[in-house]
């Protein structure tokens, strides 16, 4: 059964709190992606990596990190410095970035603070 | 700025009824314009791409549309049904090979029996 697969579906953080979001993928592709939505927006880019051992900041990077150690696996962690992380988590991933590729969405995790 | 706005924010139709959502994009340069399914608390689904030199594009009842010189895009679905009801998502490319898309906030859709 070939896919995205996130965990946890939802997740509490406490004050001052890191919590880490996982995201596996066996499509064999390449790029990954972390996605932030907020209820009435679009969806915002906050890291995305082309290859293992190498991931750039989007647009909302700040109070998030992330690592690439294996082709398959994404995590995110949010870290105490993200002040306002309740919001759905999406990772993504795709083969590359060519013209007709397209990203491919796991089922997201609903962060929450307690 | 680059930006993709739709219309209307939500949409209720009675289940049979043919719709059609608007996409209108400010992105520049322009590669491809996707749009994507999300039903609620699920991650988008693809439906529909586009590169700048199609204009129509179908997948089953969902069929897009691209004018590029205008720089809209509608997706219109026919004979809904209630799996129809979920958010229906514009994203942009913007130019060449980018792994940065500009996302749209969506169309909200509800199908009523």
């Amino acid at each position: 059964d070939g896919g995205i697969t996130q965990s946890p579906k939802y997740l509490f953080r406490k004050e001052g709190q890191n919590v880490t979001l996982s995201c596996e993928q066996n499509l064999n592709h390449d790029a990954m992606y972390w996605y932030r939505q907020d209820p009435g927006q679009g969806l915002r880019l906050i890291y995305y990596s082309q290859i293992v051992n190498d991931f750039q900041k989007g647009d909302i990077a700040e109070g998030y990190s992330v690592s690439r150690e294996k082709k398959e696996s994404f995590p995110l962690t949010v870290t105490s410095a993200q002040k306002n992380p309740t919001a759905f988590y999406l990772c993504a991933s795709s083969i590359g970035a060519g013209l007709r590729e397209t990203q491919y969405f796991g089922p997201g995790t609903r962060l929450l603070v307690l | 700025k680059n930006q993709v706005e739709q219309s209307p924010q939500s949409l209720i139709i009675l289940e049979g009824k043919n719709c059609t959502l608007q996409c209108n994009y400010t992105v520049s340069p322009f590669s491809n314009l996707r749009w994507y399914k999300q039903d609620t608390g699920r991650g988008p689904v693809s439906l529909t791409i586009m590169t700048f030199s199609e204009n129509t594009k179908s997948n089953g009842r969902y069929t897009a549309t691209l004018d590029a010189d205008t720089k809209q895009s509608s997706l219109h679905i026919t004979a809904s049904q209630l799996s129809d009801s979920a958010s229906y998502i514009c994203v942009v490319s913007p130019g060449g090979s980018s792994y940065k898309l500009i996302f749209g906030s969506g169309t909200r859709l509800l199908v009523r029996p």
